[in-house]
């Protein structure tokens, strides 16, 4: 079957670094999105990634590995407005999204 | 504004009721989506609608009965629902469908009690 798997829930500091895993499996794979979603909010699109490597963008970064079904979410400079879960999802062969059931992360001042 | 918007925000309905939930996007996009968000689970795929068309139902039940007038509306209307479907309903639309890169924008949801 297919699968994402990611941890349920993080703490961390204000101001540290934090990394939020996720490996998937699934049926062929065209790419893996991370979505940040605030309590009683839409989720909003953070990062997609197809090639292996890092990609940057600000404060956050992805990394994707295809060859061993694993992705993160890096976030530095922790502010408390990054307080939120964090949705992992990554596409099948059928370009059908596999969801993970989110982190949620708790930022302490 | 995230350019996805839904109504009611919040739904409290007996099991008799019959309901609807509304989404409308302003965003020129092509394929809207229904999913259903659960505490602690991850997003599950209801129905997908293509330039009006619907293109997917997941095995979703006949209580669940979706609408698609046209590219910038989806109704989702309820019937003789049961406690387990209070969740979190979510309405997405994209640019396409089927792509690799095509992103999801959501709004911000219609939670529903059923009592």
């Amino acid at each position: 079957g297919q699968n994402i798997d990611q941890p349920t829930e993080m703490t961390a500091t204000e101001g540290a670094i934090v990394q939020i895993n996720c490996t998937y499996q699934t049926s062929g794979f065209n790419g893996l999105f991370w979505y940040q979603q605030h309590a009683g909010e839409a989720p909003t699109f953070l990062s997609y990634n197809v090639l292996d490597g890092l990609e940057e963008k600000g404060r956050f970064s992805s990394f994707l590995s295809r060859s061993k079904g694993y992705s993160y979410l890096l976030l530095k400079e922790l502010q408390m407005k990054d307080s939120a879960s964090y949705l992992c999802a990554a596409k099948d062969s059928n370009y059908q999204l596999i969801w993970g059931a989110g982190t949620k992360l708790i930022i302490k001042p | 504004e995230t350019g996805v918007t839904q109504t009611p925000r919040h739904l409290v309905m007996g099991m008799t009721n019959k309901k609807s939930l509304k989404c409308e996007q302003h965003l020129g996009h092509n394929a809207m989506y229904w999913y259903k968000q659960s505490a602690k689970k991850p997003l599950e795929l209801m129905f997908v609608y293509n330039f009006k068309e619907q293109t997917e139902n997941n095995s979703v039940p006949s209580r669940f009965s979706p609408e698609c007038p046209n590219s910038s509306h989806l109704f989702l209307h309820l019937h003789t629902l049961q406690p387990e479907d209070s969740a979190l309903y979510l309405c997405a639309s994209s640019q396409g469908r089927g792509s690799g890169a095509n992103v999801l924008t959501f709004g911000a949801g219609s939670r529903l009690t059923v009592l």
